[in-house]
C-alpha cells in the first residue's frame, strides 16, 4: 500500500497572501490532483499532473498555480487569498490508465 | 460540458432502513465511467463503487447501484442502513474525452440515526 501526505494540514493566511500547499504520494502513480472541496459544491478540479513536467488546467485553475516538481511531489499556490476564504484542498493520486483516486486527508484554508 | 447532479445535500435515515443517494448526468459521451465515493468524518474519501456496463447492477459493501444510461441515473443504494454508513457520499463521472479527469457532483451528506 500506499500513502499521500498533504502539508500542512491547517493553514492560515492573510489577504493577498501566496500561499503553498504541498503533496507527496509513495504509490508511484503517474497523476497527481488538486482538487477544491467546499460543502454544496462538491469536488472541482483546479489542477492536474499526467506524469512529471506535466500541467494540465482543471475547471477552477484561475487563481491558482501548481508545480509537478518530480514524480512523487505536486504543490498547489494559491496566488493571491480572498478574504473570508475558506475551503479543504485534496490532493489525489492515479496510476496511469486507471481512473481510481487516491486521495490524501486536505488541507484545510482560512483566510484572515 | 460533462456534469453530475447530486440533489440532496443531507439525508437523514433510520437505523435498519433503506436508502437511495441520487446521481444524475450528464455527458455528450457515450464511453464513460461511474464511480461513487465515500467521505467518512476526518478521513479522505475513497472509492466505494464503479461501473461502465449498462443496466449491470455493481455492489460493494452491502451498496449497489446500477448505471441506467437511458435515464442518465447511477443512483446508490442500501437496503439496510447501519450508524457506520453516515458519511459523505460523491458522485462521479469520467467520459472518454479526458481518461484522467473525473467530474463530481455536489456531494450527499448520509446521517443515520437510531
Amino acid at each position: 500500500g500506499g500513502i499521500i501526505t498533504q502539508t500542512p494540514k491547517f493553514l492560515i493566511g492573510q489577504e493577498g497572501q501566496k500561499l503553498t500547499l504541498k503533496c507527496q504520494q509513495n504509490f508511484n502513480h503517474d497523476t497527481m490532483y488538486w482538487y477544491r472541496q467546499d460543502s454544496g459544491k462538491g469536488l472541482r478540479l483546479i489542477y492536474y499532473s499526467i506524469t512529471e513536467n506535466d500541467l494540465q488546467k482543471g475547471d477552477l485553475s484561475e487563481g491558482y498555480d501548481a508545480s509537478r516538481e518530480k514524480k512523487s511531489s505536486f504543490s498547489l499556490t494559491v496566488t493571491s487569498a480572498q478574504k473570508n476564504e475558506m475551503a479543504v484542498f485534496l490532493c489525489a493520486s492515479s496510476p496511469k490508465g486507471n481512473e481510481r483516486l487516491f486521495f490524501g486527508h486536505g488541507t484545510k484554508l482560512s483566510v484572515l | 460540458g460533462d456534469s453530475v447532479t447530486q440533489t440532496e445535500g443531507l439525508v437523514t435515515v433510520t437505523e435498519g432502513l433503506p436508502v437511495m443517494l441520487n446521481c444524475t448526468y450528464q455527458t455528450a459521451y457515450s464511453d464513460v465511467a461511474f464511480f461513487w465515493y465515500v467521505q467518512y468524518l476526518n478521513e479522505a474519501p475513497k472509492l466505494l463503487l464503479r461501473s461502465s456496463t449498462d443496466n449491470k447492477r455493481t455492489e460493494h459493501q452491502g451498496f449497489h447501484a446500477t448505471l441506467h444510461k437511458s435515464s442518465s441515473s447511477f443512483h446508490l443504494q442500501k437496503s439496510s442502513v447501519q450508524l457506520s454508513d453516515s458519511a459523505l457520499y460523491y458522485c462521479a463521472l469520467r467520459a472518454s474525452s479526458s481518461f484522467s479527469k473525473l467530474v463530481f457532483g455536489q456531494g450527499t451528506s448520509l446521517s443515520v440515526v437510531p
